[in-house]
């Protein structure tokens, strides 16, 4: 199986830059997923790393180390709307494509 | 196009009863997953299903069973319901023309079982 960490709580101000980070311990690995889930809501997707680097999109960055077992999700320009869980899945090779997720980071945005 | 629907958004059961959790997408999506979600364990996998008349059990499917007829549909049914299976589900759909295969969820059903 896979066995994904996550920090449980981060705190960030309204403006600023924040890193979430994942790490991870598989065999096979076959990419990994960034999700957004506000509190009562459905997960959303944000991203998707299955090469070492760096994705950008917008205000969110995703970055991935397949040597090192670990990945970011940078927030720039936090704004309140951003707080939320954020979710790190990993899939590994074996045909079903199915991810398992880590327990995921609360991130809460104050003025 | 509405994507992944689930009902009921919430039910109470009693311990022994049993229900049928529905999920339908319209999005011609071959993989479909259920999924669980309490507090402080993330999402857990149930069940999965990578084609019509496909299924397969995840980290957790004891007490649940769940069939693909169609690729429209796939219900998860609870044989009789505990209150360990107190949970909010999420039903979720992939393809490989989304990137990396990534899901899209269904709003999720709140159960409680007393």
């Amino acid at each position: 199986g896979q066995n994904i960490d996550q920090p449980t709580e981060m705190t960030a101000t309204e403006g600023a830059i924040v890193q979430i980070n994942c790490t991870y311990q598989t065999s096979g690995f076959n990419g990994l997923f960034w999700y957004q889930q506000h509190a009562g809501e459905a997960p959303t997707f944000l991203s998707y790393n299955v090469l070492d680097g760096l994705e950008e999109k917008g205000r969110f960055s995703s970055f991935l180390s397949r040597s090192k077992g670990y990945s970011y999700l940078l927030l720039k320009e936090l704004q309140m709307k951003d707080s939320a869980s954020y979710l790190c899945a990993v899939r590994v090779r074996g045909g079903s494509y199915i991810p398992t997720f880590g327990r995921g980071t609360s991130l809460i945005v104050h003025p | 196009n509405a994507g992944v629907t689930q009902t009921p958004k919430f039910q109470v059961l009693k311990t022994g009863q049993s229900m049928t959790l529905q999920c339908a997408q319209d999005m011609n999506h071959e993989y479909m997953s259920w999924y669980r979600q309490d507090p402080g364990m993330g999402l857990r996998l149930i069940h999965y299903s990578v084609g019509a008349g496909i299924t397969d059990q995840g980290e957790v499917p004891n007490g649940y069973n769940v069939s693909r007829s169609t690729t429209e549909d796939f219900p998860l049914r609870l044989l009789s319901a505990a209150p360990s299976q107190t949970s909010v589900y999420f039903c979720a759909s992939s393809s490989p023309s989304i990137e990396g295969y990534g899901y899209t969820f269904g709003s999720g059903t709140r159960l409680t079982v007393v």
